[in-house]
């Protein structure tokens, strides 16, 4: 069956990077893209980009043009999302998501918290 | 960007009871139109797409209709497993956006 394993919670400072993984497994990887959206505390869900893992091409939320980065390694059917100059209000749980048409299949998150 | 609203915010009602969710879009987004459930703790879990299709898996008790702006999802039979916040998404237009949230809860 389709699975998302994300990697796990990370405390980081203001100013900082995080960088999130999501191994996929139980298809194959290059035929679906990858979404990553956020879930502030107590808040709906954000989508923050999308990327392909046939071809690398990527299309990020306006809001975090040029903080965000997203690519993957096929050869481990591994995507990532890299976020840089972390501020208080990036604190939330981090999703990547399968895309068919929609979010077809969600991985456990991995709560980001940043805090001096 | 287009912007979904749901209602209501939050409803309350009994094990055995129906209940159905209100989704709007702020423009025509024809049935590019999903549905998701999230449980406290959990990631979100896909019910419906297309506004009316139901996810391989997703029990009938499950059902979506609408098209242009209004949407509805319909919930039969309320279980105790179905206490949870449900998201409406469109996914007609870059980028995709989602409802607020309809939390339901056990009366």
């Amino acid at each position: 069956q389709v699975q998302l394993v994300q990697s796990g919670a990370e405390v980081v400072k203001p100013g900082a990077s995080v960088k999130v993984s999501c191994k996929a497994s139980g298809y194959t990887f290059n035929t679906y893209g990858i979404s990553w959206l956020r879930q502030a505390p107590g808040q709906g869900l954000e989508w923050l980009g999308w990327i392909s893992p046939y071809n690398g091409n990527t299309n990020y939320a306006q809001k975090l043009q040029g903080r965000v980065t997203m690519t993957t390694d096929t050869s481990t059917s591994t995507a990532y999302m890299d976020l840089r100059s972390l501020r208080s209000d990036d604190t939330a749980v981090y999703y990547c998501a399968r895309v068919g048409d929609v979010f077809d299949s969600w991985g456990q998150g991995t709560l980001v918290t940043v805090s001096s | 960007d287009i912007q979904m609203s749901q209602s209501p915010s939050s409803l309350s009602a009994s094990v055995g009871d129906s209940v159905t969710i209100t989704c709007r879009a702020s423009q025509d987004i024809g049935i590019s139109l999903a549905w998701y459930q999230q449980r406290p703790g959990k990631a979100p879990k896909s019910l419906i797409y297309a506004a009316s299709s139901l996810h391989s898996g997703v029990p009938s008790k499950f059902s979506g209709s609408g098209s242009g702006t209004d949407f509805t999802l319909t919930i039969s039979s309320l279980q105790p497993e179905d206490f949870a916040t449900y998201y409406c998404q469109q996914y007609n237009t870059y980028p995709p956006t989602f409802g607020q949230g309809t939390k339901v809860e056990i009366k």
